[in-house]
C-alpha cells in the first residue's frame, strides 16, 4: 500500500522567496497533520485537517506559513516569504480519522533550507 | 493539558543488551499510547500501540505495557541490534478530536 507521499524531498532556495510543500494521505485517511522537526524544538504539530477542514492552526508560526487541503488526496504548506528560521524538516502525517484509536501514517519529509 | 515526559538521552549500548526506554504521561480521560521510532533521513514510522489499561502493544521484539496506575508506557527489548540505532518518540493521544503529543525523543546507539 502507498504510504503518505512528501514532495519535494528536498529543497534549497534563497530567502524572500515562495516555497509550497505537497502531501499526498493515505487513501481512504479523513485526517491530515503538518509537522515540522528541527534540532531546538523538536517536532512542532503546524496545523491539522479532518475532512479537509482546517481544525487547528494554533501552531502555525506566522502570517507568513498557510496551508490548504483542496481535496482528501491533496494538501500543500505554503511560506511566502520564506526566512532562514524556516529551515527545518517538514513532516506530513494522516489518519483513519481524529477517533484517539488510530495512529498517524508519516511521510519522509521535505528538508527545507532557505539561504 | 496532554504531556509525556521521555528519560533524558542520548543511550548507547553494546549489541545483544537489554533496553529500556521511560516514558511517563499526564492526560484528562484515558489516552490510547504509542511509540514511534525514526530511523536516520526517515519520517517516524509507528512502531506500536495501546489503546486501554493493561494492553501490551509488541512489534519487532519491542514492547510496551499501559499502566494505568503509574501512567507510563516503558518500551523494552530483550536483545537490541545496531539496526535498531534510531530516535524514539512516546506519544499520546486523548479526547475527542484529539492530535498526537509527542515526547521529546530520545537518541538510540547501538554498537556491534
Amino acid at each position: 500500500d502507498a504510504g503518505v507521499i512528501q514532495s519535494p524531498r528536498h529543497e534549497v532556495t534563497e530567502m524572500g522567496q515562495e516555497v509550497t510543500l505537497r502531501c499526498k494521505p493515505i487513501s481512504g485517511h479523513n485526517s491530515l497533520f503538518w509537522y515540522r522537526q528541527t534540532m531546538m524544538r523538536g517536532l512542532e504539530l503546524l496545523i491539522y485537517f479532518n475532512n479537509n477542514v482546517p481544525i487547528d492552526d494554533s501552531g502555525m508560526p506566522e502570517d507568513r506559513f498557510s496551508a490548504k487541503m483542496p481535496n482528501a488526496s491533496f494538501s500543500t504548506l505554503k511560506i511566502q516569504p520564506s526566512e532562514p528560521r524556516d529551515s527545518a524538516v517538514y513532516f506530513c502525517a494522516s489518519s483513519l480519522s481524529l477517533e484517539k484509536t488510530w495512529p498517524q501514517h508519516f511521510g519522509d519529509g521535505t528538508r527545507l533550507s532557505i539561504l | 493539558g496532554n504531556s509525556v515526559t521521555q528519560m533524558e538521552g542520548p543511550v548507547t549500548l553494546s549489541e545483544e543488551a537489554f533496553l529500556t526506554i521511560n516514558c511517563t504521561y499526564t492526560a484528562t480521560g484515558y489516552p490510547s499510547l504509542f511509540w514511534y521510532v525514526q530511523y536516520p533521513g526517515e519520517g517516524l514510522q509507528l512502531l506500536l500501540k495501546a489503546t486501554k489499561a493493561d494492553d501490551k502493544g509488541s512489534n519487532k521484539g519491542f514492547e510496551a505495557t499501559y499502566r494505568k496506575e503509574t501512567t507510563s508506557f516503558h518500551l523494552e527489548k530483550g536483545s537490541v541490534q545496531v539496526s535498531d540505532s534510531a530516535v524514539y518518540f512516546c506519544a499520546l493521544r486523548a479526547g475527542a478530536n484529539s492530535k498526537l503529543t509527542f515526547g521529546k525523543g530520545i537518541t538510540l546507539s547501538v554498537r556491534p
